[in-house]
């Protein structure tokens, strides 16, 4: 099955620094690859996804770039604000027709500092 | 659009009692998810329902959780008995179609004491 991996596990940053987050996944057939924002107790969100036939994707500060033959993906969030603060999520999935399953990396805790 | 409704958001049980979640997901999505979020770790797939059938639930411990999609609609998560390691934020997560992303509900944190 599909392994993701997630680094860095913690990550402080000054307001108005850009934070990078990154993941590997090891099923070179993976096609879908979503990131999750997910603040102290609450649910988990979606904010930005990317699909296999494109490399890079914008969405105002947010952008997730992807690199298929070294299977990595990378979420990026310029300018930062206090409230980006949370934990981030990515998460990968391989085309299984109905059956698709995400499998999620371990999560990064990033602190944008005032 | 109503989110992924998910109750009790809180349960507290001693080890050995028997719990049990419910999901009221998205109308209209045929995909449910019920998926164990143990602190500080990432989502981990307990089962998966399309529709009312199970499509995947290789790594649901079946000696102690159960789970039905009753009508293609809504579903349950029981555990009977519980142990001290279920203690997580399980939560429910539905999708239209293979295509698209979760949303997920806001969880139900268990604690086993």
């Amino acid at each position: 099955g599909e392994n993701v991996e997630q680094h860095p596990s913690t990550l402080s940053v000054q307001e108005g620094d850009s934070a990078v987050i990154k993941c590997t996944y090891s099923d070179s057939a993976s096609n879908y690859f979503p990131w999750y924002k997910q603040e102290l107790g609450k649910r988990p969100q979606l904010i930005i996804d990317i699909r296999s036939n494109v490399g890079e994707k914008k969405d105002q500060r947010i952008a997730v770039t992807l690199n298929k033959t070294a299977k990595h993906f990378s979420l990026h969030i310029t300018e930062t604000q206090p409230e980006d603060s949370a934990v981030y999520f990515c998460a990968a999935t391989p085309p299984s027709g109905s059956a698709r399953q995400l499998t999620f990396g371990s999560g990064t805790q990033l602190t944008v500092l005032p | 659009e109503a989110g992924v409704a998910q109750s009790p958001r809180y349960k507290i049980i001693e080890k050995r009692q028997s719990v049990a979640f419910w999901c009221n997901p998205i109308s209209g999505h045929a995909t449910l998810y019920w998926y164990q979020q143990i602190l500080g770790q990432g989502p981990k797939l307990l089962i998966q329902f399309q529709n009312n059938g199970v499509v995947d639930d290789s790594q649901l411990p079946k000696d102690r959780f159960s789970a039905e999609r009753l009508k293609g609609v809504d579903s349950t998560l029981k555990i009977q008995p519980a142990k001290l390691e279920d203690s997580a934020v399980y939560l429910c997560a539905s999708s239209p179609s293979a295509d698209y992303g979760y949303t997920f509900g806001s969880g139900t944190r268990l604690t086993v004491v």
